[in-house]
């Protein structure tokens, strides 16, 4: 089955422990983004990744990191998560970054 | 920078009433459109897209939006809408020359039966 698969799906962390959300797809894609998605605010874009070792910030790239060192895989990191990037984030895939994006199921952040 | 707008954030209808979301983007070349729903607990689905010809696009259960170049918008309709509708609608801008896709701030959609 195509997907796109996020782990963990709920986390709660404390200030400043450094912590990864993965992100796999199955499909093949070249493009794939990181977004978060905040009530009122809708969802804004991370970081992208038009292929492998290529990545770029998207709209609110503060205090995160990406990395693209195999086309399945674009791991998020928080190097020291703060309480402001408590929200719900979404990967997504696409064979490019202007076609139908696929979304992952979703991980909801908490940090104390 | 380019931007999205969504003027309703939230709209209450009746079953079988018409639905239209209102959806402008600030970006004077070329784009590709798109609307995407988001049922509750779900993630993301993809309603439809528009990236060039006929600007009156079709999509998934019977939902369908129109592209309207002079006014920079592109507006989601449904003649007749469904307690199952209810959901967060995105709209969403790629536009080449930034290599990334800027979302609206969603509109809320209750149906009531």
């Amino acid at each position: 089955e195509a997907q796109v698969t996020q782990n963990p799906r709920y986390l709660i962390t404390v200030t400043g422990k450094k912590l990864t959300v993965t992100c796999s797809q199955n499909m093949n894609h070249e493009y794939m983004s990181w977004y978060r998605q905040d009530p009122g605010l809708g969802l804004r874009q991370i970081y992208y990744s038009m292929n492998v070792e290529v990545t770029d910030k998207g709209d609110v790239p503060e205090g995160y990191k990406v990395s693209r060192k195999e086309k399945r895989n674009f791991p998020l990191i928080l190097e020291s998560p703060s309480p402001n990037q408590t929200s719900l984030y979404f990967c997504a895939s696409s064979t490019t970054g202007y076609n139908e994006q696929f979304f992952g199921p979703g991980t909801r952040l908490t940090v104390l | 920078a380019q931007s999205v707008s969504q003027h309703n954030h939230h709209v209450i209808l009746s079953e079988a009433a018409s639905l239209e979301l209102g959806c402008n983007y600030s970006y004077g070349g070329t784009v590709n459109l798109f609307w995407y729903v988001q049922y509750p607990g779900q993630h993301l689905q993809l309603l439809l897209k528009y990236f060039s010809g006929d600007p009156l696009v079709k999509g998934i259960k019977g939902f369908e939006a129109e592209f309207i170049k002079s006014k920079f918008s592109f507006n989601l309709r449904k003649p007749s809408v469904q307690w199952s509708d209810t959901a967060e609608y995105f709209c969403a801008v790629f536009t080449g020359g930034g290599n990334k896709l800027t979302f609206g701030t969603g509109t809320q959609l209750k149906v009531e039966l």
